[in-house]
């Protein structure tokens, strides 16, 4: 089975923090992907790697970078967090690019 | 611009009374359809893909089908258990954004005992 962690299931921040997202997947993939999920606006594309140290933008990149050093880990990173970045963040990973993607249990970020 | 559309927004059933999703979207050229169970507090998890019209594909009591416009999830006889929000999202097959999943926001299923 596919296995996609995250290294938060719950977080707290204030506004202006620097914030961490990890996730890790054991499955030798590829292609990770990290997503938010909002009510009313469904999931939405932040960022996506098809390979190590590359990455390209999603449909909103606005306020967020990422990294990928390992083939393995996917970060999501929140250079100053604010609140409207309040939200479900969903990490996946696909072995092919037009697979089916896998996803992690999700962190749920507060940011105050 | 991809869109998918998913009707209802939320569905109440009781325990063995079959009924259906639907998926409507529009697309560039399908490379995909795939349909996601999404517990509450949890991440989505993958069921069905689906690649062209009068395909289809089961797994327990569920049923997904695909024609040029829309897919249905049909549910049999469901119990408590399949309460979950069901996703589906569609991939295209052409353009620089091919990978890319678009996402409709989801039906909400209840099954009462």
């Amino acid at each position: 089975d596919v296995k996609v962690t995250q290294s938060s299931r719950y977080l707290v921040k204030r506004t202006g923090e620097k914030v961490f997202l990890e996730c890790v997947q054991d499955m030798d993939h590829e292609n990770m992907f990290w997503y938010r999920q909002d009510p009313g606006l469904g999931l939405r594309l932040i960022y996506f790697s098809y390979d190590v140290k590359m990455k390209e933008k999603g449909d909103i990149p606005e306020g967020y970078s990422v990294s990928r050093e390992k083939k393995e880990r996917f970060s999501l990173i929140l250079e100053s967090a604010s609140t409207n970045q309040t939200s479900m963040y969903l990490c996946a990973s696909s072995f092919i690019l037009h697979d089916e993607q896998y996803f992690g249990p999700g962190t749920r970020l507060t940011v105050t | 611009e991809d869109q998918v559309t998913q009707s209802p927004e939320a569905l109440r059933l009781q325990e063995g009374e079959s009924s259906s999703l639907n998926c409507s979207y529009t697309v560039s050229g399908l490379r995909g359809l795939f349909w996601y169970r999404q517990d509450p507090g949890k991440g989505p998890e993958f069921l069905f893909t689906l690649y062209s019209a009068g395909e289809e594909k089961e797994k327990e009591r569920l049923k997904a089908t695909l024609t040029k416009k829309e897919s249905f999830l049909h549910i049999t006889a469901p119990k408590p258990e399949d309460s979950a929000t069901y996703l589906c999202a569609v991939q295209a097959n052409s353009g620089g954004s091919n990978y890319k999943l678009t996402f409709g926001k989801g039906t909400l299923l209840t099954v009462n005992p």
